[in-house]
């Protein structure tokens, strides 16, 4: 079945710059990749999804990427503000469900 | 945020007993699925349903059981058997599981952390 590999656990990162997220997974046949974010003490949600059929998608300060060949997809924040700081969860689809990666800890540092 | 519910919010029971954390919603999807969360072990999955009156083990059902005899409901049961019940349990749900992409979506519920000492 599909295992989803994600790093680093924990990542801290000056506000304003840059903060990249990446995610391996080994079931070539998933074609469908989402990114979850945690806030403190709420509940996970869609951030932004990328399918296979496509290598990069953007949503304002959030970009993912797909590279389907060597089986890696990774989220990209830019110009990081306080309010980016939660657990970012990769995924990928396999069989009839989604498998998660065990998350990422950003911390932005004032 | 609305649509999946969980209840109660913070849930505390002895060792040996067992106990139902509640999952509802009114999202008319298919799919519903139980996740638990320790912490630096992301989201691992317990149970999941494609359909009413059918349910799949995840990758840790041992010492969990589910029923779902509604669309709306998918209630999850932490079992004597369970060594290490203490955590964080989150309910999801999905328009379907498989078929078009988008259907994957999940929407989580906001978890009941459950605690058994």
């Amino acid at each position: 079945g599909e295992n989803v590999e994600q790093h680093p656990s924990t990542l801290s990162v000056q506000e304003g710059d840059s903060a990249v997220i990446k995610c391996t997974y080994s079931d070539s046949a998933s074609n469908y990749f989402p990114w979850y974010k945690q806030e403190l003490g709420k509940r996970p949600q869609l951030i932004i999804d990328i399918r296979s059929n496509v290598g990069e998608k953007k949503d304002q300060r959030i970009a993912v990427t797909l590279n389907k060949t060597a089986k890696h997809f990774s989220l990209h924040i830019t110009e990081t503000q306080p309010e980016d700081s939660a657990v970012y969860f990769c995924a990928a689809n396999g069989d009839d469900k989604i498998i998660f990666g065990k998350g990422t800890r950003l911390h932005i540092l004032p | 945020d609305g649509g999946i519910t969980q209840s109660p919010k913070y849930l505390f029971r002895k060792e040996g007993q067992n106990v139902t954390l509640s999952c509802e919603q009114n999202l008319n999807h298919d799919a519903m699925y139980w996740y638990r969360q320790d912490p630096g072990q992301g989201l691992r999955l317990i149970y999941y349903s494609q359909i009413v009156n059918d349910f799949q083990k995840g990758d840790i059902a041992e010492g969990y059981s589910v029923s779902r005899e509604k669309k709306e409901s998918f209630p999850l049961t932490v079992t004597s058997a369970q060594k290490n019940p203490t955590a964080f349990y989150l309910c999801a749900s999905s328009i379907a599981a498989g078929g078009p992409i988008s259907s994957y979506e999940q929407y989580f519920g906001p978890g009941t952390r459950l605690t058994v000492t």
